[in-house]
């Protein structure tokens, strides 16, 4: 079955020990997102490709990066983790949105919840 | 631009209904819901692209009010496997390929 895997579901990191959290797809996306998600709150968008222009929102931490090798696969970087960034980030793709069409749905993968001692 | 939804929590029995809004202060051309439940993913439920555009699945419905700027999601009947928390999702403006996340509700159904 198509789908989006995250990997690892679960991660513990120490305080300011450099994390990478994966993202691949078998939908052959266009576009991939990255979400952070804290409890009972809306995912907040970190940053997005468009097959690999990358897309940073302007309130995303340096401390943040993406990096995207190929149309399956993507990463999230946390260079120097805080306590604040413990979250659940939602990885999720798209196909590319066409005019007169709106926005193409979203497919999600399970999620990575990410604590941070 | 977050679009608003209300309210921000529902509680219900099994088979009563509920009503779900979306509002947006800017011009709407189009509205995503999706549903996650407690510990997993946003789940995609429908889009709604036009004015006026109405949509089901099984029997959650929702509406688009072009003119009033918001959407409604119908929930009828409701079944335990409905709780979760329910969030809009409307296109950012500019042509940009992402969505902006109402703040969501929290629907609880209780047997």
């Amino acid at each position: 079955d198509a789908m989006v895997i995250q990997n690892p579901r679960y991660q513990v990191t120490q305080f300011g020990k450099p994390v990478t959290l994966s993202c691949s797809q078998t939908l052959n996306h266009n576009v991939m997102y990255w979400y952070q998600q804290k409890s009972s709150q809306a995912p907040k968008l970190l940053f997005h490709y468009y097959d690999k222009d990358f897309n940073n929102e302007a309130d995303t931490p340096d401390n943040f990066q993406s990096r995207r090798p190929n149309t399956s696969f993507c990463f999230l970087d946390i260079r120097s983790p805080g306590l604040g960034d413990a979250a659940m980030y939602l990885c999720a793709t798209s196909r590319v949105r066409s005019p007169g069409t709106g926005l193409y749905e979203q497919y999600f993968g399970p999620g990575t919840r990410l604590t941070v001692t | 631009q977050q679009p608003v939804q209300s309210p921000q929590a529902v509680i219900l029995r099994e088979g009563e209904d509920a009503v779900i809004n979306c509002s947006s202060s800017k011009a709407l051309y189009s509205v995503h819901w999706y549903r996650q439940k407690h510990g997993e993913a946003p789940v995609f439920l429908m889009i709604l692209l036009k004015g006026g555009e109405q949509k089901g699945h099984e029997k959650i419905s929702a509406s688009f009010n072009e003119k009033k700027q918001q959407s409604s999601l119908y929930l009828t009947a409701s079944q335990l496997s409905y709780s979760g928390t329910y969030f809009c999702g409307t296109p950012f403006t500019g042509g940009a390929q992402k969505l902006v996340f109402g703040q969501g509700t929290r629907l609880t159904i209780n047997p």
